[in-house]
This record gives structure tokens, C-alpha cells and sequence, in this order.
């Protein structure tokens, strides 16, 4: 089975880093994906890990350790504009379906 | 560029009555489908996913329905609406199965 767990919810202050983490074990592994959710739309594509390590995309990171099944996302800089969802999701090894965790709730405070 | 169609926005249906949803996908060809539900404050829920016309797995047993009756066109429907189906229901493509997930704007249902 899969299961994805990650917070609920953080707080963080303006112009502060934030690390939210996912762990996660699947039936097998085929990329970690993070999804950022502002409240009533749709998810949005943030960033993509299929092998261990740090992606960057400007203010905010990603790192993969496959053999701990273990992300984390990092916003660096924060702004009130980055208060959101943030969703962990997996695919596993049927590869035309992500499993998404339950999402993490932040609240960025001036 | 690739976009994904996705309506109505919002919807009230009350209790028993019919569903249909409908996604279209513009700019690519044999596009991977699929159908999400979120109920409030929860994560994404897999329905359906489709990868070619007529062929639909289910994720979920519940009294939901999936077509795909062209190559960018996926509906999602249900004969008899229960309390329990109201959520915010997403459509999403992909191109190939290592590539993110492109969701459409959602429809929020409210069955009353």
C-alpha cells in the first residue's frame, strides 16, 4: 500500500525559511513531486525528485533520500503570498498514479 | 502549449440527482487522465485515471463513474448523488507517467 504522511500544519514569519517534511512508504518508488494549493483553486506544480539530492528552483528547494523515504521542501525568504497547501506526492509503481499525502497547512505571519 | 478545461466551476445538486463532469484537454494527443476528489481540509483522492480512449481504472469503489469517450475528453458521473460525494473534484493530465500532474481549475459540489 502506499501511505505519505506530513504535517498538518506550520507557522512561520515573513522573510524566515520553512522546512516541511514527507516521509512516505510505497509500493515501490518512480519520482517525489510537491504541489503547492492556494485555498479554493487547484494544486501547482512546484518540483520533482527522482534521485537522492537538493533541487533548487529559486526560493524554494527540494531534497529526496530514497533509502529513508524521507522529502522536504524548503521555502526560503518567505512571503504572505506563500501561505498555502503544500502538497507530498509519490509515484509508485504503477506509474500512471500519484499518491498524494494529506497536505501541510502553512501560515505565513508578518 | 497544453491546457485542461475543467466545468462547471461550482455546483449544488440535491441528494439523488444526476452528476456530470466534464474535462477536456487542448494542445497534446493520448494524454494520461485522471479524476480527484478533496473533501474540506483533506488531501487529494484518486477516482479514476484513464490512459487511452475507453479504458478506465477505478481507485475507488463508491457510486461514481468515469468515460473517456474521445482522447481529450474524460467525464466523470453518477446516477444517484449522495451527501457523502460533495468536495472539490479535480481533473488532471499528464503526458507521460514521469511528468507532474496538470490539474484544471476544479468543480466544487455541494449535494444538499
Amino acid at each position: 500500500g502506499q501511505n505519505i504522511d506530513q504535517p498538518t500544519e506550520m507557522t512561520a514569519t515573513e522573510g524566515a525559511i520553512v522546512q516541511i517534511n514527507c516521509t512516505y512508504q510505497t509500493s515501490g518508488f518512480n519520482g517525489l513531486f510537491w504541489y503547492q494549493q492556494h485555498a479554493g483553486e487547484a494544486p501547482t506544480f512546484l518540483s520533482y525528485n527522482v534521485l537522492d539530492g537538493l533541487e533548487e528552483k529559486g526560493r524554494f528547494s527540494s531534497f529526496l533520500s530514497r533509502s529513508k523515504g524521507y522529502s522536504y521542501l524548503l521555502l526560503k525568504e518567505l512571503q504572505m503570498k506563500d501561505s498555502a497547501s503544500y502538497l507530498c506526492a509519490v509515484m509508485g509503481n504503477a506509474g500512471n498514479m500519484l499518491t498524494f499525502g494529506g497536505g501541510t497547512r502553512l501560515m505565513v505571519k508578518p | 502549449s497544453q491546457t485542461i478545461h475543467q466545468w462547471p466551476a461550482t455546483l449544488v445538486q440535491p441528494v439523488g440527482s444526476p452528476l456530470s463532469l466534464e474535462c477536456t484537454v487542448e494542445g497534446t494527443s493520448n494524454p494520461n487522465l485522471y479524476w480527484y476528489r478533496q473533501a474540506a481540509g483533506r488531501g487529494l483522492q484518486l477516482l479514476f485515471y484513464s490512459v487511452g480512449i475507453g479504458q478506465i481504472s477505478s481507485e475507488v469503489p463508491q457510486n461514481l463513474s468515469a468515460s473517456r469517450p474521445q482522447d481529450r475528453q474524460f467525464i466523470l458521473s453518477s446516477k444517484k448523488l449522495l451527501l457523502s460525494d460533495s468536495g472539490f473534484y479535480l481533473c488532471a493530465w499528464t503526458r507521460v507517467s514521469d511528468s507532474p500532474l496538470h490539474f484544471g481549475n476544479g468543480t466544487r459540489l455541494t449535494v444538499t
